[in-house]
């Protein structure tokens, strides 16, 4: 089952901020962000297990909420270079044949303007 | 150069010929993926492995075959392909140990079946 993004599109100025949300109706064990501009392969931003642990992208904040299953990703200061559509994706049980078994949500469109 | 490498980028053939989209990653990965992606729809997961001779479905397998016999390769086949294949498709690898790295992406292979 999809994971559930919001918003669907996001129009920003540049230096403003976003949050784009991610929800699953499963218990989730991590938590990937991936963005991808336009003609281009996804490209890994950020994980986030439910441990705590995070790795990823240094300008890139995220938060999981283990009580919603829920992860946001905070954009701040947005530049032009962060547009582009955002995707979840989440891996929902723990260990044996499970993991590597990720499922995208639907995307996020962020443009920022000048 | 680190990458995953898939063949070819474009791709148009007719409904029920047997057709074959290489992947090959240099990083030693463990875990490899194969996803389309189609509009509105995000990314889905066809086929998923965790090592040699391991594979397992992903959310959409119906018309699809994967193997995968050594570690660089994971090729996806469709043996009979129909219209509704049509799409973009992604193919990606990530180290393993249970998820904690990203995955990178090949640089996609748009198929046609006419």
């Amino acid at each position: 089952q999809q994971p559930v993004q919001s918003p669907q599109a996001v129009i920003l100025r540049e230096g403003e901020d976003a949050v784009i949300n991610c929800s699953s109706s499963k218990a989730l064990y991590s938590v990937h962000w991936y963005r991808q501009k336009h003609g281009e392969a996804p490209v890994f931003l950020m994980i986030l297990l439910k441990g705590g642990e995070q790795k990823g992208h240094e300008k890139i904040s995220a938060s999981f909420n283990k009580k919603k299953q829920q992860s946001s990703l905070y954009l701040t200061a947005s530049q032009l270079s962060y547009s582009g559509t955002y995707f979840c994706g989440t891996e929902s049980h723990g260990g044996g044949t499970s993991y590597g078994k990720l499922t995208f949500g639907q995307g996020t469109i962020l443009t920022v303007h000048p | 150069e680190a990458q995953v490498t898939q063949n070819p980028r474009y791709l148009i053939t007719v409904t029920g010929k047997k057709l074959t989209v290489t992947c090959s990653q240099n990083m030693n990965h463990e875990y490899m993926s194969w996803y389309r992606q189609d509009p509105g729809l995000g990314l889905r997961q066809i086929y998923y492995s965790m090592n040699v001779e391991v594979t397992d479905k992903g959310d959409v397998p119906e018309g699809y075959k994967v193997s995968r016999k050594e570690k660089r390769n994971f090729p996806l086949i469709l043996e009979s392909p129909s219209p509704n294949q049509t799409s973009l498709y992604f193919c990606a690898s990530s180290p393993g140990e249970g998820g904690y790295y990203g995955y990178t992406f090949g640089s996609g292979t748009r198929l046609t079946v006419v």
